[in-house]
């Protein structure tokens, strides 16, 4: 039989644009947010955390948008560079589970030079 | 700086055969995990340990078994390698910090076919 394999969604940019990753979780009662990014061949690397008692948090070239009523998180990358381009994931956890993450199943994000 | 470090990088196995993976932290983390990630389907959590001593099941357990050998070091144990475990395994750290959460920080993963 033929198999099918899911495909990431992918969100392609120009060099020196600004980039907008966009989740959707799925708990109301998570309180803690974060994204990771992932290079090829490598493991998830930690880039910004937020918490539910917050809605913007910022770092370098790098904002978390929480919207806790439409349980919405995006991730903006400002001057998106060729050395962003990997495949970038949300998790979210629920203090009560025993800090065991629910991980989105990621964004492939293209940089065009 | 090492972080969290996995061996083997890569491994082929024979349906039935046994290995274990080992995994080792430096930061003095007392939460340790590990993952597979197949593609399409994002990180699924197979075991954790909430601190030395302590191991429970994740979302994808069985074929699976787990060590906390110290606060260090947490492997993973495949009995008996079937085609369905090939995938990439990641291992990772954490510790908690007060009451909040804190970012769990990963290895850069064991590539493991079954054939």
């Amino acid at each position: 039989g033929e198999s099918v394999g899911l495909h990431l969604p992918t969100l392609s940019v120009q060099e020196g644009d600004n980039s907008i990753i966009n989740c959707a979780y799925s708990n109301s009662a998570s309180d803690y947010f974060i994204w990771y990014k992932q290079e090829s061949g490598k493991g998830p690397q930690f880039i910004i955390d937020i918490r539910s008692n917050m809605d913007k948090r910022q770092g370098q070239r790098v904002t978390v948008l929480l919207n806790k009523t439409v349980k919405h998180l995006s991730l903006q990358i400002a001057a998106t560079q060729p050395g962003d381009s990997a495949v970038y994931f949300c998790a979210e956890n629920n203090a009560g589970n025993n800090r065991k993450l629910i991980w989105g199943l990621g964004t492939s994000l293209a940089v065009n030079p | 700086n090492a972080g969290v470090t996995q061996t083997p990088k890569f491994q082929v196995l024979k349906t039935g055969q046994s290995m274990t993976l080992q995994c080792a932290q430096d930061m003095n983390h007392n939460s340790m995990y590990w993952y597979r990630q197949d593609p399409g389907m994002g990180l699924r959590l197979i075991y954790y340990s909430a601190s030395e001593g302590t191991t429970d099941k994740g979302e994808v357990p069985n074929g699976y078994n787990v060590s906390r050998l110290n606060k260090r070091e947490f492997s993973l144990r495949l009995e008996s390698a079937a085609p369905s475990q090939t995938s990439v395994y990641f291992c990772a750290s954490s510790s908690p910090a007060g009451s909040g959460n804190q970012p769990q920080h990963f290895g850069d993963g064991t590539r493991l076919s079954i054939l």
